[in-house]
C-alpha cells in the first residue's frame, strides 16, 4: 500500500505570492491533517479535514486555508506569502478523524522557501 | 490548554547504553500520548502510543515508554541504543473528548546522538 504522498517536495516562492500544496492520503484513509514545521516554532497543527469538512483548526492566520476533495486528497493554500512562512509542511493521514486510536501516517513533507 | 515539554534539546549516548528521552505533558482529562521519530528529509514515523492500560508501552524498533500520571511524564526509553537510532524525536499529546478537539500538540523535539 502506497504511503502518504505530497507534491511538490520542494518549492521556492517570493513574498506576496500564493502557493498550493497537495497531499494524497493512504488509500482508504479519510482524515488529513496539516502541520507546519520550523526550527523556531517546531511542529504546529494547521488543520484537520475529514469527509471534505474541516474538523479542527490551529492558530494560524486566515492566509492559511485548506480543503479536501471527495477522494480524500487535500490541498493547502497560503496566500500573500511572508518570509516567516518558510517551513516544512507535513501532511498526515488517518483512517478516521481525530481520536487517540487513529494513528497518523506522515508524508515526507513539502519544503517551502519564501524569498 | 494542552502542552508538551521536551526539556532536552539534545541527548548523547554511547552505542549499547540505555537511552531516555524525556517528555512531560499538560492536558485536561485523560491524555493520549505519542512518540514519533524523524530522520533527515523524512516525515515523522510513529513509534508508540499510550491510550489506557499498562503504564509501560512497547513500540517499534525496540523502543518503549513509561507513562507516569502523578509526574505527568511519558519518557521514551530503549535498553540498548544503536547508531541508527540517531534522529529527532517528538513527543505529542492529544486531548480526549471535551477538551476542544483532537488536534495533536507536539513537543519541540529532542535530537538523539548515538556514538559508536
Amino acid at each position: 500500500k502506497a504511503g502518504v504522498t505530497q507534491t511538490p517536495r520542494y518549492l521556492i516562492k517570493t513574498r506576496g505570492q500564493q502557493v498550493t500544496l497537495s497531499c494524497s492520503p493512504i488509500s482508504g484513509h479519510r482524515s488529513v491533517s496539516w502541520y507546519q514545521q520550523t526550527p523556531g516554532q517546531g511542529l504546529q497543527f494547521l488543520f484537520e479535514y475529514f469527509s471534505e469538512t474541516q474538523r479542527n483548526k490551529g492558530n494560524f492566520p486566515g492566509r492559511f486555508s485548506g480543503r479536501q476533495f471527495s477522494n480524500s486528497r487535500s490541498e493547502m493554500n497560503v496566500s500573500t506569502l511572508e518570509l516567516g512562512d518558510s517551513a516544512l509542511y507535513l501532511c498526515a493521514s488517518s483512517l478516521q478523524a481525530g481520536g487517540p486510536r487513529n494513528e497518523q501516517f506522515f508524508g515526507p513533507g513539502t519544503r517551502l522557501t519564501v524569498l | 490548554a494542552q502542552s508538551v515539554a521536551q526539556p532536552e534539546d539534545q541527548v548523547n549516548v554511547a552505542e549499547g547504553n540505555p537511552l531516555t528521552v524525556k517528555c512531560t505533558y499538560s492536558v485536561s482529562g485523560n491524555p493520549y500520548l505519542f512518540w514519533y521519530v524523524q530522520y533527515p528529509n523524512r516525515g515523522l514515523q510513529f513509534l508508540l502510543k499510550y491510550i489506557t492500560g499498562d503504564n509501560l508501552v512497547k513500540g517499534s524498533y525496540g523502543f518503549e515508554a513509561e507513562f507516569n500520571k502523578s509526574q505527568t511524564s511519558f519518557h521514551l526509553k530503549k535498553p540498548s541504543a544503536l547508531v541508527s537510532d540517531s534522529a529527532l524525536y517528538f513527543c505529542a499529546v492529544r486531548g480526549g473528548r471535551g477538551t476542544g478537539g483532537f488536534k495533536t500538540i507536539f513537543g519541540a523535539g529532542t535530537r538523539l546522538f548515538v556514538k559508536a
